[in-house]
């Protein structure tokens, strides 16, 4: 079975500017939660979606945003980029419906590098 | 979630077992203790979770103490590849899913 993907995989941009990463959950995996990953404040929970729905949140600011498909991939944007959002954002997916086999799984990450 | 404590680094030698604890005295009865681990950059690799019982699997043993309070991960003939950060995360089972990682431990296999 085929794990988690996120593409791209590197990427630099500009402050203002506004970005979209793509998470691909593993096949069956309806939940997918974000998060980011800096040196200073380690991996910290963004968000998660599942059935396209988002049911629990991090404390980030609005800037940070995404959305579910009906195929259960997801999407992550930031807005109006700041040299803080430098980090590695990654993806993970999981059942979503609870109990002692429902895993999340990490994608490789994305590096966003914003100058 | 509760929270947990790790010791922020610890060697092994190469062929040895690696054996790093985690306190987690705050657990309620319904949360789990998962151990993940990120080799440098990548996204952290699942090992192995558990509830009270000890488990096993290809990777790991995670060994819970009785009153729920701390565990220990072991990884039986640690090799370089073994070299990583190692995160023990308490959470709970429920369908809403929310990771909290701590600062985890450095763990060097030594040739």
């Amino acid at each position: 079975k085929a794990g988690v993907t996120q593409t791209p995989r590197y990427l630099i941009k500009t402050r203002g500017q506004q970005v979209t990463l793509s998470c691909s959950p593993i096949s069956g995996h309806r939940s997918v939660s974000w998060y980011q990953q800096t040196p200073g404040q380690g991996l910290q929970f963004l968000f998660e979606y599942f059935s396209e729905t988002q049911r629990n949140k991090g404390n980030f600011p609005g800037r940070f945003s995404g959305r579910q498909f009906s195929n259960s991939r997801s999407e992550m944007n930031v807005s109006t980029l700041e040299l803080g959002d430098s980090a590695l954002y990654l993806c993970a997916s999981s059942l979503g419906f609870g109990g002692a086999a429902d895993t999340q799984y990490f994608g490789p990450g994305t590096r966003l590098t914003v100058l | 979630d509760a929270k947990t404590t790790q010791p922020p680094s610890m060697d092994c030698a190469e062929g040895r077992a690696a054996n790093l604890p985690c306190n987690h005295s705050t657990i309620s009865g319904n949360e789990y203790v998962y151990w993940y681990r990120q080799i440098h950059s990548q996204g952290p690799q699942y090992i192995i979770h558990g509830l009270k019982n000890n488990e096993t699997n290809e990777m790991a043993s995670l060994i819970i103490t009785e009153d729920r309070k701390s565990s220990t991960l072991i990884l039986p003939h640690a090799t370089l590849r073994d070299t990583a950060v190692y995160y023990c995360i308490v959470g709970s089972s429920g369908s809403a899913r929310q990771l909290t990682f701590g600062s985890g431990t450095q763990l060097t296999v030594l040739p």
